[in-house]
C-alpha cells in the first residue's frame, strides 16, 4: 500500500529564507507524487507534480521539487520565502494503474512566514 | 467557469439527524470524488465516481452515502449524523486520464 509521510506538521521561516518541507513516500510500482497547496479557508491547489521525465520540476510560485528514488524523496523548496506562502502544503502520492487517480495524502505541513 | 462548486459552507447538525453536502463541477470531468480533513490527518477518500451511475468506496466510506445521476453533481448523504464525523468535506474532480485533481472550497460540518 501507498503512503507519505510528511516531516514537521509546522515551519517556521522568516521572509526571505529558504523554504524546505519534507516528503518522503512508499509505493511498490513507480508513483505519481504531487504537492497540494491550501490557503485558509480554501480548497486545495496543485503546486507542482512529477509523473515521469525530468526529476526536478518546477511548479507556481516558484516552488520546485525534486524526484529522489534512491532516497524515496519528493521534498519541496523555494529559495526565497515570502509571506504570501504561508499555507498548509500536502504532498500526496498515487498510481495509474487502475486507470483511476486515487490520492493518499500525507498529514500537512503548515508553513509560517515571519517578517 | 465556476470550476468545483460546494454547497453550504458550514453546516451544524444534532445526532443522528440527516443532510446532504451537495457538489457540482462545471468541467465536464469524469471522475469525482469526495475527502474529509481532519485536523491533524490529511485528506481521506470517502467515496469516488468514474462517471454517471458509477460509485465505489474509498478509504472511509461508512456512514455516508453517494449517487451521481448526473455528470455535474455528485451529492454526499449523511444518514444518521455522528460527532465522529464533524470534519471538513472537499469535493474534487478530474478529466479521465488526467493526473490532476479540482477541489472545491470545502464544507465545514460540526455535528453535537
Amino acid at each position: 500500500a501507498q503512503s507519505v509521510t510528511q516531516l514537521g506538521s509546522h515551519v517556521s521561516v522568516s521572509e526571505g529564507a529558504l523554504v524546505l518541507l519534507r516528503c518522503n513516500y512508499s509505493s511498490s510500482v513507480p508513483p505519481y507524487l504531487f504537492w497540494y497547496v491550501q490557503y485558509p479557508n480554501q480548497g486545495l491547489q496543485l503546486l507542482l507534480k512529477y509523473t515521469t521525465g525530468a526529476t526536478l520540476v518546477k511548479g507556481i510560485n516558484g516552488f520546485e521539487a525534486e524526484f529522489k528514488k534512491s532516497e524515496t524523496s519528493f521534498h519541496l523548496t523555494k529559495p526565497s520565502a515570502h509571506m504570501s506562502d504561508a499555507a498548509e502544503y500536502f504532498c500526496a502520492v498515487s498510481d495509474l494503474r487502475t486507470g483511476f487517480q486515487k490520492l493518499v495524502f500525507g498529514t500537512g505541513t503548515r508553513l509560517l512566514v515571519s517578517p | 467557469n465556476a470550476g468545483v462548486t460546494q454547497t453550504p459552507k458550514f453546516r451544524i447538525l444534532k445526532i443522528g439527524q440527516s443532510m446532504t453536502l451537495q457538489c457540482a463541477q462545471d468541467m465536464n470531468h469524469n471522475y469525482m470524488y469526495w475527502y474529509r480533513q481532519d485536523p491533524g490527518m490529511g485528506l481521506k477518500l470517502i467515496y469516488y465516481s468514474v462517471g454517471a451511475g458509477i460509485t465505489d468506496k474509498g478509504e472511509v466510506p461508512n456512514g455516508y452515502n453517494v449517487s451521481r445521476s448526473t455528470t455535474e453533481d455528485f451529492p454526499l448523504r449523511l444518514e444518521l449524523a455522528a460527532p465522529s464525523q464533524t470534519s471538513v468535506y472537499f469535493c474534487a474532480s478530474s478529466r479521465q486520464g488526467s493526473d490532476t485533481q479540482y477541489f472545491g472550497p470545502g464544507t465545514r460540518l460540526t455535528v453535537l
